[in-house]
């Protein structure tokens, strides 16, 4: 079974500058995450997609970050201007809806994005 | 509303020593727990669940929590640890499809 797929792995941008990631989860699950991790700290939502609807985006910055699941498959999370304090690693994270799955997150490798 | 608490941020251990990796959790309703282990450079893997039932569950790689309600405490243990163990440990509490991470633990084993 395929994993949860994402790309790029790293990025390196200058702050004001755009980036976008993209994630395909695992096939099947209806619900995708997107997390980000700062370095020393665990894993922080950003936004959850039940489908292609959002269910939850109360602690992305939307002033500068904006997620998409159009078809609701795959997504791509993008940041316009980024910021110093967005160096980090963005988690994307797939399971069954809920009430189907006991709430196990699979997780792909990460794109770790560096901000100078 | 939900929170994880990891008691330590850093546990360095030999060697088939035993190990326990410290997790509190608060929330006014009932939740699942997990335990994650994260590599270097690579995304998070569950390493075992505690859903309903026996309290002491076990999962991947000799790994094992014991649920404690009245504590509200989800500690990991293994009796012996090995060198590939070495890697970031993280607590989650789950509630309606909500997951919350702790700041992780980083293990790690020396020879």
């Amino acid at each position: 079974e395929a994993g949860v797929a994402q790309s790029p792995r790293y990025k390196i941008i200058e702050k004001r500058q755009s980036v976008a990631f993209w994630c395909n989860p695992i096939s099947g699950h209806a619900t995708l995450y997107w997390y980000q991790q700062i370095l020393g700290q665990g894993p922080k939502l950003l936004i959850q997609f039940q489908n292609n609807g959002v269910v939850d985006d109360s602690q992305l910055p939307k002033d500068r970050f904006s997620a998409e699941r159009l078809k609701g498959v795959d997504s791509t999370l993008k940041i316009q201007p980024a910021k110093l304090e967005d160096s980090a690693v963005y988690l994307c994270a797939s399971s069954f809806p809920r009430g189907v799955g006991t709430g196990e997150l699979f997780f792909g490798e990460g794109s770790r994005l560096t901000v100078l | 509303a939900q929170s994880v608490t990891q008691l330590d941020s850093q546990v360095p251990v030999f060697e088939e020593a035993p190990v326990e990796l410290r997790c509190n959790y608060s929330s006014s309703v009932s939740v699942y727990l997990f335990w994650y282990v994260q590599y270097p450079n690579q995304g998070l893997q569950l390493l075992l669940k505690y859903l309903s039932g026996s309290t002491l569950v076990k999962g991947i790689n000799g790994f094992e929590a014991e649920f404690n309600k009245s504590q509200t405490s989800f500690h990991l243990r293994k009796p012996s640890v090995h060198i590939s163990d070495t890697a970031e440990y993280f607590c989650a509490v789950t509630n309606a499809g909500k997951s919350t991470f702790g700041d992780g633990t980083t293990l790690t084993v020396k020879p």
